[in-house]
Order: C-alpha cells, then sequence, then structure tokens
C-alpha cells in the first residue's frame, strides 16, 4: 500500500497570508490526524477528523482549521500567518478513530517569511 | 495520557543492541506504550507497541516491566541508518487518537 502523502512538501509563504496543505491517508484509511512541529515545542496536536467530522482539537488559536473529505483526503488552513507558524506539519492516517495505529506522512515544511 | 520520561540522548557502536529505555510510572491500566522514531526532517516511523506483554515484529522488540511502569525498546542489531529521535508514548486509543510526544531520546549509531 502506498503510505500517507502530502502536498506541498515545502512552501514559502509571507506573513499575512493564508496557506492550504493537502493529505491523502492510506488507502482504507478513514482517520486523520494533524500535527505541527517546531524546535521549540517539538510536536503537538491539531486535529483529528473522521468521516468528515472534527472529533478531537488541540490547543491552538482559530486561525488553524481544517477538514476532511469523503474520500478521506483532509486538508488545513492556516489563515493570517505569523512568523510562529513556520513548522513542519505532519499528517497522520490510522484505520479508525481513536482505535488504530497511526501512520505518519512526509510533512509539508511551511516557511513564514 | 500519561506522562513518559526518556533520557535525552544515547551512543550505540553499529551491530550493537540498542537498548532505548522509558519511564512511564503514572500509566493506567488502559494505556497503552507506542514507539515511534523520527529520523532528521522526516515524518515520525512507526516501530511498536504494546499494552502488557512483551512484543517483537521486524524492526524491534518492546519489553514492558510487570508492573507496567517502564518499557524497553531494543533494536537487536544496530545501524547506522537507525540514527533517529525516539519516542515513547502513553496513548489510551479508546478514547482519542492524539499522541502526545515528549521530547525523545537522540540515539547515535556509530561505527
Amino acid at each position: 500500500k502506498a503510505g500517507v502523502t502530502q502536498t506541498p512538501r515545502y512552501l514559502i509563504k509571507t506573513r499575512g497570508q493564508q496557506v492550504t496543505l493537502s493529505c491523502s491517508p492510506i488507502s482504507g484509511h478513514r482517520s486523520v490526524s494533524w500535527y505541527q512541529q517546531t524546535p521549540g515545542q517539538g510536536l503537538q496536536f491539531l486535529f483529528e477528523y473522521f468521516s468528515e467530522t472534527q472529533r478531537n482539537k488541540g490547543n491552538f488559536p482559530g486561525r488553524f482549521s481544517g477538514r476532511q473529505f469523503s474520500n478521506s483526503r483532509s486538508e488545513m488552513n492556516v489563515s493570517t500567518l505569523e512568523l510562529g507558524d513556520s513548522a513542519l506539519y505532519l499528517c497522520a492516517s490510522s484505520a479508525g478513530p481513536a482505535t488504530d495505529t497511526q501512520y505518519f506522512g512526509p510533512g509539508t515544511r511551511l516557511t513564514v517569511l | 495520557d500519561a506522562k513518559t520520561t526518556q533520557p535525552t540522548s544515547m551512543d550505540c557502536a553499529e551491530g550493537r543492541a540498542a537498548n532505548l529505555p522509558c519511564n512511564h510510572s503514572t500509566i493506567s491500566g488502559n494505556e497503552y506504550v507506542y514507539w515511534y522514531r523520527q529520523i532528521h526532517s522526516q515524518g515520525p516511523q512507526y516501530i511498536i507497541h504494546g499494552l502488557k506483554n512483551n512484543e517483537t515484529n521486524e524492526m524491534a522488540s518492546l519489553i514492558i516491566t510487570e508492573d507496567r511502569k517502564s518499557s524497553t525498546l531494543i533494536l537487536p542489531h544496530a545501524t547506522l541508518r537507525d540514527t533517529a529521535v525516539y519516542y515513547c508514548i502513553v496513548s489510551n486509543t479508546g478514547t482519542a487518537s492524539k499522541l502526545t510526544f515528549g521530547t525523545g531520546t537522540r540515539l547515535q549509531v556509530t561505527l
């Protein structure tokens, strides 16, 4: 099976812009979670989606949002970008919600200038 | 989710076994122990997980103490490609998929 894919792999934006990142889970997986990784804060949970519904949300401002489509693909959006949003954004998929091992994609490296 | 404590860094000679310890003294009965690793700037890679019994797969072995308060990940024959940050995570997968990552152990495998 193909693994989790994320696009784009690298992205450069400027402050105030918005960005959309995409994640395609492993075939057959229906749960998608998003994480942010920065040198200062480490890996932090953003949110989780299952069957197009957000099931769990981390402690991030409302500028961070996401959605999941009927084919389980997911997108996350960050509006009004800040310098501190520069990070590696990771997507993980699992077969079901809260029941199975999560498998991570390669991540999207976002740089905000 | 229970908190975990891992050494900040460890070294291992190539070809030798790497034993990575993890303390999770506040683990509750329905929490699993997961191990992931992250090679520089890549996504975390799942290694192994267990509840009570020791587990082994093609990558590693997981030894969980009888009281479940600590565990050890064993890479039987470490190679240079095993150099990575190893995360021990305790998670109640019955309620949420959220994984809480700590700072992990940076394993350096040397010639």
